[in-house]
C-alpha cells in the first residue's frame, strides 16, 4: 500500500499568519498520461466528518476560501493556508487516490498560537 | 442538498455481524461511486471499501477483505456494508461518502458508530 506521511503532526500558528502542511507519498501519484497528481486534502473539524478542500493536488473545491491552496507534484505536496482564521482550527489529511486502497496521511492538527 | 444518512451501528461482540446502511438523497445516486471510510476513536481516517456506480465492481482494504461486503441498491438510493467476523480493532465511526465529482470522496455522512467489545 502507498504510505502517506504528513509533517508536522501538529502545528500552532497565530491568527492571520501562514500555515503550511506537508505530505509525502511513498510512490509517485503523478499519472503521466494526463499529467495529474491524484492527491486530495481534507479538513476535519472536531466532531464533524471530513470536508474536501483540494483535489488534483491544487484544484480548490467549490466554496472553499481562496486562502487555501495546494501545490506539489510526484511525491511531495503542500497545503498552505495564507492567513489563518479561527475557523481553520482542525485536523488536515492528505489522501492519494491513484492506487487502491486509497490511503490517508496520519493527519496534522492545526491550532491557534 | 446532498445528504448521506448512515444507520445500523451499535455494540457487538467479537465474531458478530452488523450491516450498515447509508441512505442518499439530493443527487442521482446511481451515477456515482460510493465509499466507506472509518475512524477509530481518536485516530485518523482509514479507507475501507468502495463500489462503482453500477455495483458491478467493489474494492476493499486488506484489513477487511473477506470479512466485509459492500453493496448498493440503486432503486432505493442506499449503500450497504455487511460486516462479518467483527474484531475489536473494527471499532470505529464509519462514514459513507460519495464521489459526485468523479474523482474522490466529496460528500460525507455524519458517520455511524460501531463498537466491538466483549
Amino acid at each position: 500500500d502507498i504510505v502517506m506521511t504528513q509533517s508536522p503532526d501538529s502545528l500552532a500558528v497565530s491568527l492571520g499568519e501562514r500555515a503550511t502542511i506537508n505530505c509525502r507519498s511513498s510512490q509517485s501519484v503523478l499519472y503521466s498520461s494526463n499529467n495529474k497528481n491524484y492527491l486530495a486534502w481534507y479538513q476535519q473539524r472536531q466532531g464533524q466528518p471530513p470536508k474536501l478542500l483540494i483535489y488534483w493536488a491544487s484544484t480548490r473545491e467549490s466554496g472553499v476560501p481562496d486562502r487555501f491552496s495546494g501545490s506539489g507534484s510526484g511525491t511531495d505536496f503542500t497545503l498552505t493556508i495564507s492567513s489563518l482564521q479561527a475557523e481553520d482550527v482542525a485536523v488536515y489529511y492528505c489522501q492519494q487516490y491513484y492506487y487502491t486502497p486509497r490511503t490517508f496521511g496520519q493527519g496534522t492538527k492545526l491550532e491557534i498560537k | 442538498e446532498v445528504q448521506l444518512l448512515g444507520s445500523g451501528g451499535g455494540f457487538i461482540q467479537p465474531g458478530g455481524s452488523l450491516r450498515l446502511s447509508c441512505a442518499a438523497s439530493g443527487f442521482t445516486f446511481s451515477d456515482y461511486a460510493m465509499s466507506w471510510v472509518r475512524q477509530a476513536p481518536g485516530k485518523g481516517l482509514e479507507w475501507v471499501s468502495a463500489i462503482v456506480a453500477s455495483g458491478r465492481n467493489a474494492y476493499y482494504a486488506d484489513s477487511v477483505k473477506g470479512r466485509f461486503t459492500i453493496s448498493r441498491d440503486n432503486s432505493k438510493n442506499t449503500l450497504y456494508l455487511q460486516m462479518n467476523s467483527l474484531r475489536v480493532e473494527d471499532t470505529a465511526l464509519y462514514f459513507c461518502a460519495a464521489r459526485t465529482n468523479m474523482v474522490t470522496e466529496d460528500y460525507w455522512g455524519q458517520g455511524t458508530l460501531v463498537t466491538v467489545s466483549s
